[in-house]
């Protein structure tokens, strides 16, 4: 079963930043949150990810709450080209060989100008 | 990061057949994993493999309908066997990468219509 939940679409106006919340409520202490998005007949492509502390690349940024209960990714100046579905994602300890990634439903963000 | 290639980007099948889809990647990995994303849908984990030892498979995935081999460290097959339209969907192939600091990379997909 997904571990998140995400609204399932979002708009934002093009150069105005983005906010896509996600709620990950039963999170584990080691689970990881990761970030990715799918634009159209494409693979997804990895944005972010962190742990406890709030991360930044040159993508985006992740704020993770205190209690980890849940995260927002940060567009920071949106762009038409960033009109994708966005899925927030725990990375669940699979077994003695590694981990996993589960996917929750995703957010579609519609950029707009 | 790990560059995936996978085989074929897309196919239309009759219903009854099978398809195999080929996964390649330009360097060696332990783990690979299969997803399906029906249309419209999130991505689904089907199964994982390691080189050298059977496949396993998430709830509501079973071998016979989703076999995969996995030969060595940069190759593996998943096989759609005796497909039916609600088989159409987007299978796509996954590794963990040690290359990159966040660990996993996709391929683009086998996109699959069955008729």
């Amino acid at each position: 079963d997904a571990k998140t939940t995400q609204p399932p679409s979002m708009d934002c106006a093009e150069g105005r930043a983005a906010n896509l919340p996600c709620n990950h409520s039963t999170i584990s202490g080691n689970e990881y949150v990761y970030w990715y998005r799918q634009i159209h007949s494409q693979g997804p492509q990895y944005i972010i990810h962190g742990l406890k502390n709030n991360e930044t690349n040159e993508m985006a940024s992740l704020i993770i709450t205190e209690d980890r209960k849940s995260s927002t990714l940060i567009l920071p100046h949106a762009t038409l080209r960033d009109t994708a579905v966005y899925y927030c994602i725990v990375r669940v300890e699979w077994s003695s060989y590694g981990n996993k990634l589960v996917f929750g439903a995703g957010t579609i963000l519609r950029v707009k100008s | 990061s790990a560059v995936i290639s996978q085989k074929p980007s897309r196919d239309i099948c009759q219903r009854g057949t099978s398809l195999t889809i080929q996964c390649q990647v330009d360097s060696q990995v332990t783990m690979m994993f299969w997803y399906r994303q029906q249309p419209g849908q999130s991505l689904t984990l089907i199964a994982t493999a390691n080189q050298g030892s059977e496949a396993t498979y998430e709830s509501g995935f079973v071998i016979d309908k989703f076999p995969i081999s996995r030969p060595n460290l940069t190759f593996s097959t998943l096989t759609v066997s005796n497909m039916s339209p609600e088989d159409s969907s987007i299978y796509l192939c996954s590794v963990e990468d040690p290359e990159t600091n966040y660990g996993y990379t996709f391929g683009s997909g086998t996109r699959l219509t069955v008729v």
